[in-house]
């Protein structure tokens, strides 16, 4: 089945920094989407990608489609505590009827 | 606040018990899901319904019994579940099965 690998797994860094993470595949996809789930709660819907290249901003985040249908990454600017979560990144194929393959997720911890 | 609302939100259940998991959405989305979630890993899909039919099953055992009463309502029915069923168990709806997900908060279910 298609897989995601989402890099980096986890990722340590003080308020104020900027954070990039990515996600890649062997098999296309006709939609990304980038996920951010914190403690006790479920995946909150950040981002949704539907053209190949598109480079889509949300506030401090910003995610690209990339050209080849394969890959995407999210980016965080000058990252505050409460960006603290897990982000997922996940694929969706038009004909996979509701299937979205989801990466393992980085975990990101920011100290003030 | 999410749109997706999931009771309860914790459960313990013994071996022998039965019990429902509920979830409920009033956004006129036409596709309802259910995941299992274990702790730092990404959602894993049990069962698609697409216009109140159950279209996916990823062959889950049939401890798990999902039921769609409705278009705005979908329930998970447990039975004789095992200790390692322990899990957080998330419900999600979309537009439409190609659309981006909308996540409840879970229910937290321990199985003892």
């Amino acid at each position: 089945g298609q897989q995601l690998n989402q890099s980096p797994q986890s990722m340590f860094i003080q308020e104020g920094e900027d954070v990039s993470m990515n996600c890649t595949s062997s098999s296309i996809f006709n939609t990304w989407l980038w996920y951010k789930q914190e403690p006790g709660e479920g995946p909150v819907l950040l981002i949704a990608l539907y053209k190949a290249g598109e480079l889509t901003s949300n506030g401090r985040l910003t995610a690209q489609f990339g050209i080849t249908r394969k890959d995407s990454f999210l980016n965080i600017s000058a990252s505050i505590p409460s960006d603290v979560g897990i982000y997922f990144c996940a694929g969706l194929y038009n004909t996979n009827a509701g299937k979205s393959t989801f990466g393992d997720g980085t975990t990101l911890t920011v100290k003030p | 606040d999410t749109e997706v609302t999931q009771t309860p939100k914790h459960l313990v259940m013994g071996m022998t018990n039965k019990k429902s998991l509920k979830c409920e959405q009033h956004m006129g989305h036409r596709a309802m899901y259910w995941y299992k979630q274990k702790a730092k890993k990404p959602p894993e899909l049990m069962f698609v319904y697409s216009y109140e039919k159950l279209s996916i099953n990823e062959s889950v055992p049939s401890r798990f019994s999902p039921e769609c009463p409705n278009s705005s309502l979908l329930n998970l029915h447990l039975h004789a579940l095992q200790p390692e069923d322990s899990a957080l168990y998330l419900c999600a709806s979309s537009q439409d099965s190609d659309s981006p997900l909308h996540f409840g908060n879970g229910t937290r279910l321990t199985v003892t």
